[in-house]
C-alpha cells in the first residue's frame, strides 16, 4: 500500500537557518503530494502541494519539488523564523475522494 | 472564510461510555474525513464519507462508526469507549469528487478515556 516516510524530529534550528525536512513516498499510482503544517493547538492547514513530476510547490517561503525518480518531496526554506515552529506533515493522495496518506510528522523548533 | 468546526476541544469520558464527536463544515463539501492523531504515528484515517449517508472505512475503523445524515455534518461514534481510544481526533472536509482538492481541518478534539 501507499506510505510516506519523513525524517524524525524534533529539528532544532536557530532563526535564519536553512531548513530541509526530508520526505519520501511509496505509491502504486501517480500520486499528488502535499505538505501540511500544524501550529500549536490548531488543526492542520495546507502549506503547499504538487500534482506532477518536477512541479514545485511554494508558499510562505517554503518550497518542495516533486521528484518522481527519487520518489521524494523534500521541504525547504532558506531562512526560518521563530513563527515557523510547528509540526510538518508530508502526505500523498492516491486513493480517490481526496483521501490522504500522511507521514508521522516532523516537529520544527526555531529559537531566536 | 472556510470553516470546519468540532463540537468540543477537550472531552473526558469513562470506559464503556458511548461517545459522539461532531464535525460541521460550511463549505458545501462532498467529502468529509475523521482521523486520529497520536505521537509517533501521525494521522491515521478512521472513516470518510463522500456523500450524505455514504461512508467508507479508512485504515483503522475498528471500534468506531460514523453517521452522515446531512451534507454539512459528519459524526464519529465510539460505541463503547476504551482507554486505547484516548487520542486527538481531527475532522476534515474537501470539495467535489473527481477533483484534487485540499482538505480543510478542524481544530481537533482531544479525547481522554479514563
Amino acid at each position: 500500500g501507499d506510505s510516506v516516510t519523513q525524517m524524525e524530529g524534533p529539528v532544532t534550528l536557530s532563526e535564519e537557518a536553512f531548513l530541509t525536512i526530508n520526505c519520501t513516498y511509496t505509491a502504486t499510482g501517480y500520486p499528488s503530494l502535499f505538505w501540511y503544517v500544524q501550529y500549536p493547538g490548531e488543526g492542520l492547514q495546507l502549506l503547499l502541494k504538487a500534482t506532477k513530476a518536477d512541479d514545485k510547490g511554494s508558499n510562505k517561503g517554503f518550497e518542495a519539488t516533486y521528484r518522481k525518480e527519487t520518489t521524494s518531496f523534500h521541504l525547504e526554506k532558506g531562512s526560518v523564523q521563530v513563527s515557523d515552529s510547528a509540526v510538518y506533515f508530508c502526505a500523498l493522495s492516491d486513493r480517490g475522494y481526496s483521501t490522504l496518506t500522511f507521514g508521522k510528522g516532523t516537529m520544527l523548533l526555531v529559537s531566536p | 472564510d472556510v470553516k470546519v468546526t468540532q463540537s468540543s476541544r477537550y472531552l473526558v469520558k469513562r470506559t464503556g461510555e458511548k461517545v459522539f464527536l461532531e464535525c460541521v463544515q460550511d463549505m458545501d463539501h462532498e467529502n468529509m474525513f475523521w482521523y486520529r492523531q497520536d505521537p509517533g504515528l501521525g494521522l491515521r484515517l478512521i472513516y470518510f464519507s463522500y456523500d450524505v449517508k455514504m461512508k467508507e472505512k479508512g485504515d483503522i475503523p475498528e471500534g468506531y462508526s460514523v453517521s452522515r445524515e446531512k451534507k454539512e455534518r459528519f459524526s464519529l461514534i465510539l460505541e463503547s469507549a476504551s482507554t486505547n481510544q484516548t487520542s486527538m481526533y481531527l475532522c476534515a472536509s474537501s470539495g467535489p469528487n473527481g477533483q484534487l482538492n485540499e482538505q480543510f481541518f478542524g481544530p481537533g478534539t482531544r479525547l481522554t478515556v479514563l
